[in-house]
């Protein structure tokens, strides 16, 4: 079974710097789809971004951005001039290609934004 | 506005009582989802649905039941058989459920025992 794995379970950045969350995954397929989203204190789940595993080209989103390492297994996001609404619980999921049930969640990494 | 909305935003049920979590999204998805959410975990999958009358167990599917009448609603159930039920649980749509779609969260229900 696949499995998401985020080894930072917290981290703090300041305002206007960039930050860079990890996160890597196993699996044995060679197509699928990994995302980020974002938890606030509302607790609803919001999508961040996105990535196709059969593009090389990494996902783009205004401030946020993924550097994916197929090889390495690795999907980490990239916020770029933190602002304080960033900060948030951001979970890393799988999902795979031929499954859509079947969606696997990182344990998440707390994100605190200094002012 | 379209959206998925989910009642109530806090539950309490006592010992031994079945409660019921609503789901209603207006997306027109095909697919639903729940989920259930622990302190410093992930999100796991209860059950899910791909297309109205059909529905499947995730991963802790035990203690829970769901039924799926109308494209729009899919309830979720929490049985006196679940013997752990406090957490957060989210749920969850997709245009299709084997498509490329992106699932899209409700804002989550907190159920606490009493």
């Amino acid at each position: 079974a696949q499995t998401v794995t985020q080894s930072q379970p917290e981290m703090s950045v300041q305002e206007a710097e960039t930050v860079t969350l990890s996160c890597t995954y196993d699996t044995s397929e060679s197509d699928y789809y990994l995302f980020w989203y974002k938890q606030p204190p509302s607790r609803q789940m919001i999508l961040v971004i996105r990535q196709e595993a059969y593009k090389q080209q990494n996902a783009t989103e205004n401030r946020f951005s993924v550097n994916f390492q197929k090889a390495a297994k690795s999907f980490s996001l990239k916020i770029s001039d933190s602002q304080l609404g960033d900060a948030a619980m951001y979970f890393c999921a799988y999902r795979s290609l031929y499954n859509n049930n079947d969606m696997r969640f990182g344990a998440g990494t707390r994100l605190t934004v200094k002012p | 506005d379209g959206g998925i909305t989910q009642s109530p935003k806090y539950l309490f049920r006592k010992e031994g009582q079945n409660v019921t979590l609503s789901c209603e999204q207006n997306l027109n998805h095909d697919a639903m989802y729940w989920y259930r959410q622990d302190p410093g975990q992930g999100l796991r999958l209860i059950y899910y649905s791909q297309i109205v009358n059909d529905f499947q167990k995730g991963d802790i599917a035990e203690g829970y039941s769901v039924s799926r009448e109308k494209k729009e609603s899919f309830p979720l159930t929490v049985t006196s058989a679940q013997k752990n039920p406090t957490a957060f649980y989210l749920c969850a749509s997709s245009i299709d459920w084997d498509g490329q779609e992106t699932q899209y969260f409700g804002p989550g229900t907190r159920l606490l025992v009493l």
